[in-house]
């Protein structure tokens, strides 16, 4: 069974520049969701996706923003980038028929805003 | 206020001791709760689900007080290789957001 993958691993940007993460879910699960987690912070919840629809947002602004994919992948993609975006994504996946089943991450994009 | 609360520690103890974590969580319509265990630089990892009777899995047992909104992680017989920051982490049905304490962080001394 292959876990929950992301890409890339690491990512420094400048201030104003666009970025875009991705994710492939755990086999056999259809929802995606996204987290940020800054330094010394937990996980803050961005937006879920549940066959490929938003299914639920976080208090993040319009230019965070995600797609899922048919084979329920998913992207995150960040517009106008500021310094306190710096911060390790993690993207999960979880099976949504299953409600409240625990949440499985990918090893994260760790990005870097200068 | 936020959502899940918890002690960022530090939490020094040593090997062998006995530690508790508690962590409490403001919205009593709450569904689900869990812990998590999180290495430096790396991402969470399911550590054990947290059920109404209270739990155990070898050396961890976990409990859940719906009426005072709290859960405990204890920890016997810590080993080194506990040493992480553990996260306590609730859900609310039916939008299945997770929210996630900041942690707190335990190194198990030799």
């Amino acid at each position: 069974e292959t876990g929950v993958t992301q890409s890339p691993t690491h990512l420094i940007k400048t201030r104003g520049q666009q970025v875009t993460l991705r994710c492939s879910s755990q086999s056999g699960h259809n929802t995606v969701s996204w987290y940020q987690q800054a330094l010394g912070q937990g996980p803050q919840f961005i937006f879920q996706y549940y066959r490929e629809e938003e299914n639920g947002r976080g208090n993040f602004p319009p230019r965070f923003s995600g797609l899922q994919f048919p084979n329920y992948s998913s992207e995150l993609n960040v517009n106008a980038l500021e310094l306190d975006d710096s911060a390790l994504y993690l993207c999960a996946s979880s099976p949504g028929t299953v409600p409240n089943s625990p949440l499985h991450f990918g090893n994260g994009t760790r990005l870097t805003v200068t | 206020r936020k959502e899940v609360e918890q002690d960022p520690g530090p939490f020094n103890v040593p090997e062998g001791a006995t530690v508790a974590f508690n962590c409490t969580y403001s919205n009593s319509a709450s569904q689900s709760f869990f812990w998590y265990r999180q290495d430096c630089r790396k991402e969470p990892k399911l550590l054990m689900s947290v059920y109404s009777s209270g739990n155990e899995d070898g050396r961890f047992t976990a409990q859940l007080n719906r009426a005072s909104q709290y859960i405990s992680l204890l920890i016997r017989d810590s080993k080194l290789s506990d040493s992480a920051t553990y996260l306590c982490v609730v859900t609310l049905f039916p939008g299945n957001q997770f929210y996630f304490g900041t942690g707190t962080s335990l190194t198990v001394i030799p």
